[in-house]
């Protein structure tokens, strides 16, 4: 069955370091892959995805994501944190053939000043 | 272009008591899907529309669940009777038609139910 794992419940950085956010999917075929994030109060944003072709993803804000098959991995990244980035942030996969998403747990972002 | 609405924004019901929830998607999108959202959890997809017609509600608890989609467009989820369990963020999707296709949420409708 499909599923995203995402290990860290809670990171905190400091505004101006870099940042990493793991997942890892069980998908049996090429996978659809996702980063959303979602502020307080707010619905969900799609940061970016990845279908097929280059491994390295850009998205928006500033963040990219890197497919690796072989750790069956698609990492965000962001190389200098702003306090506005804290947020909860998602991973997920597209699941068969309808479209829908399955998601991993979350991680929230906290930033100090 | 606007975005998907839906209301109430949040809603304090008790256990056993009826609720609607109700979504507007993004003209023109074909697929529809409600997600229950728990605290401290990611969002697990309850059902899922194409047009009118249901594509997958194998998450759905049809016991006390039910929604519709009325002429393709507008949606509506009920559960009936609430229960404790049920407290949670609703959150409506829409995307146009097809696999990958990026999902644009709306803000959600925050249950509690006491």
């Amino acid at each position: 069955a499909q599923s995203v794992t995402q290990p860290d419940i809670h990171i905190t950085v400091s505004e101006g370091a870099s940042l990493e956010l793991r997942c890892n999917y069980s998908y049996g075929a090429t996978p659809y892959l996702f980063w959303y994030v979602q502020s307080p109060g707010q619905g969900l944003q799609l940061l970016l995805k990845y279908f097929s072709g280059d491994t390295l993803v850009q998205g928006i804000k500033g963040f990219e994501a890197e497919f690796k098959r072989s750790q069956s991995s698609f990492n965000l990244r962001k190389p200098s944190v702003h306090w506005s980035d804290a947020a909860e942030y998602f991973c997920a996969v597209g699941a068969g053939n309808t479209g829908k998403l399955i998601f991993g747990q979350g991680t929230t972002l906290q930033v100090k000043p | 272009e606007a975005g998907v609405a839906q209301s109430p924004r949040y809603k304090i019901i008790e256990k056993r008591q009826s609720v609607a929830f109700w979504c507007n998607p993004i003209s023109g999108h074909a697929t529809l899907y409600w997600y229950q959202q728990i605290l401290g959890q990611g969002p697990k997809l309850l059902i899922q529309f194409q047009n009118n017609g249901v594509v997958d509600d194998s998450q759905l608890p049809k016991d006390r669940f039910s929604a519709e989609r009325l002429k393709g467009v507008d949606s509506t989820l009920k559960i009936q009777p609430a229960k404790l369990e049920d407290s949670a963020v609703y959150l409506c999707a829409s995307s146009l038609a097809g696999v990958g296709e990026k999902l644009f949420f709306g803000s959600g409708t925050q249950l509690s139910v006491l």
